[in-house]
C-alpha cells in the first residue's frame, strides 16, 4: 500500500536560515508527488509537483527514486513561509486511481 | 471565479443522525474527490468522482456515499454517525482526473462535529 512519512510535526528555523522538509514515500509504480500548503485561515493549495520540476517562491523539491524521498527545500527562509506544508503522492492507476495520499504535515515556522 | 465552494462550513450532529455535505467545484472542473481530516493528521481520500461516476474509493466505511450530479457539484453523504466521524471534510475539484500533471484545488471544508 502507498504511504507517506513526514517525519517531523514541528520544524523551527530563523528568517534567512536554509530550511528542509521530509518527506519519505512507499510507492510500488513509478511515483507522482506533490507538496501542498496551508497558510493560516487559508485553504489548502499546491505549492509544486514534481513532474515539472518547477520552483515556486523559492522552495525545490527532488525526487530520490534510491532514497524513495522527496523533500522540500528552500536556501533562505522567509517569515511568511511559516504554514502547514503536506507531501502527498497520487495513485496514478488501479482502483483507487486519483487519490492522492497525503503525509500527516509538517508545521514550520520561521522566527524573525 | 469563487473557487471549490463547500456548505455548510460548520455542523454539530447526534450520534446516529445522517448528514450531507456539499460542493460545488470550480467552473469547468469535472472530477470531484472528497477527503477526511482528522485534527492533527493530513487528509485522508474518501471518493473521487469524474463525469458523474465514482472512480475512486478509499478504505472508508459502506456508512459514507457520495454523488455527483449533472452540474458537476457533489454530495457526501455519512449514515448512523460515529463520534469517530468528527471531522474536517475537503473537497477538492480538478479539470480531469487526478494525476501528475493535474492539480486539485481545494475547499475551506466542512467542520463535523459529532456528539
Amino acid at each position: 500500500a502507498q504511504r507517506v512519512t513526514q517525519p517531523e510535526k514541528l520544524l523551527s528555523v530563523f528568517k534567512g536560515a536554509p530550511v528542509e522538509l521530509k518527506c519519505n514515500y512507499s510507492y510500488s509504480g513509478s511515483p507522482e508527488l506533490f507538496w501542498y500548503v496551508q497558510y493560516s485561515r487559508q485553504r489548502l493549495q499546491l505549492l509544486l509537483r514534481h513532474i515539472s520540476r518547477e520552483s515556486i517562491k523559492g522552495f525545490t523539491a527532488d525526487l530520490n527514486k534510491g532514497e524513495t524521498s522527496f523533500h522540500l527545500k528552500k536556501p533562505f527562509a522567509q517569515e511568511e513561509d511559516s504554514a502547514m506544508y503536506y507531501c502527498a503522492l497520487v495513485n496514478a492507476g488501479g482502483t483507487s486511481y486519483g487519490k492522492l495520499t497525503f503525509g500527516q504535515g509538517t508545521i514550520l515556522t520561521v522566527h524573525p | 471565479d469563487a473557487g471549490v465552494t463547500q456548505s455548510p462550513t460548520h455542523l454539530i450532529k447526534t450520534r446516529g443522525q445522517h448528514v450531507t455535505l456539499r460542493c460545488s467545484p470550480i467552473s469547468g472542473h469535472k472530477s470531484v474527490s472528497w477527503y477526511q481530516q482528522v485534527l492533527g493528521q493530513g487528509p485522508q481520500f474518501i471518493f473521487q468522482y469524474y463525469e458523474k461516476e465514482e472512480r475512486g474509493r478509499g478504505n472508508f466505511p459502506d456508512r459514507f456515499s457520495a454523488r455527483q450530479f449533472p452540474n458537476y457539484s457533489s454530495e457526501l453523504n455519512v449514515n448512523a454517525l460515529l463520534l469517530g466521524d468528527s471531522a474536517l471534510y475537503l473537497c477538492a475539484s480538478s479539470s480531469t482526473r487526478q494525476g501528475g500533471d493535474t492539480e486539485a484545488f481545494f475547499g475551506q471544508g466542512t467542520r463535523l462535529t459529532v456528539v
